[in-house]
């Protein structure tokens, strides 16, 4: 889950309709899982977050599912929005450690 | 808003130059991070300071180092300045050592020619 470069895959959707942002981890001793938002210009700014025990987990718009079998997050939007165009990051974090570990982004670009 | 705020916002430095920048954590956060985000990239770790101590480093050089206060702020220090060095510099803010949520602030834009 390192970075890939200075081309990101981007994913353009139109507003209102659900997005779905994928990203495979590396590390099977990591036990929990962060999504961040980075917006032109700015810091990431945390999203939803999920451990290793549970496979699902909601919040407002947003859900994230955690497959550990073949190490694969995925962050789900509903309704998008024009404010939700940014730069996705996933994170891993291994059990005991302290680090987060970013994979390399997806860019989101609502259409109106 | 997390309540992490960073300085300075810009800077531009030359090769071979030294550089600190400045981390200030979210109220009650006693744990803070430094990560490097090279442009189109995703943020790596530098290291971690937790009670003062540095407490976990990735895979960077002894030129970059840090400090953690007692009020929790932090500094990162940044030796004989490369051009790759040109980077985002974020720092994140946790609660009690390593395993809560880190919330990032805006970050410090370093620029070396």
């Amino acid at each position: 889950g390192e970075s890939v470069g200075l081309h990101l895959p981007t994913l353009s959707v139109q507003e209102g309709d659900n997005s779905i942002i994928n990203c495979a981890y590396s590390n099977s001793a990591s036990d929990y899982f962060i999504w961040y938002k980075q917006e032109s210009g700015k810091g990431p700014q945390f999203i939803i977050d999920i451990r290793s025990n549970m496979d699902k987990r909601q919040g407002q718009r947003v859900t994230v599912l955690l497959n550990k079998t073949v190490k694969h997050l995925s962050l789900q939007i509903a309704a998008t929005q024009p404010g939700d165009s940014a730069v996705y990051f996933c994170a891993e974090r291994a059990a005991a450690g302290n680090k987060l570990t970013f994979g390399g982004g997806t860019r989101v670009l609502v259409k109106p | 808003e997390t309540g992490v705020t960073q300085s300075p916002t810009h800077l531009i430095k030359t090769r071979g130059q030294q550089v600190t920048l400045r981390c200030s954590s979210q109220s009650g956060h006693n744990t803070v991070s430094w990560y490097q985000q090279a442009l189109g990239q995703g943020p790596q770790f530098i290291f971690q300071y937790y009670r003062e101590e540095e407490n976990g480093r990735g895979n960077f050089p002894p030129r970059f180092s840090g400090l953690q206060f007692p009020n929790y702020s932090s500094e990162l220090n940044v030796n004989a300045l490369e051009l790759d060095d040109s980077a985002l510099y974020l720092c994140a803010s946790s609660l009690a050592g390593s395993q809560e949520t880190q919330y990032f602030g805006p970050g410090t834009r370093l620029l070396v020619l």
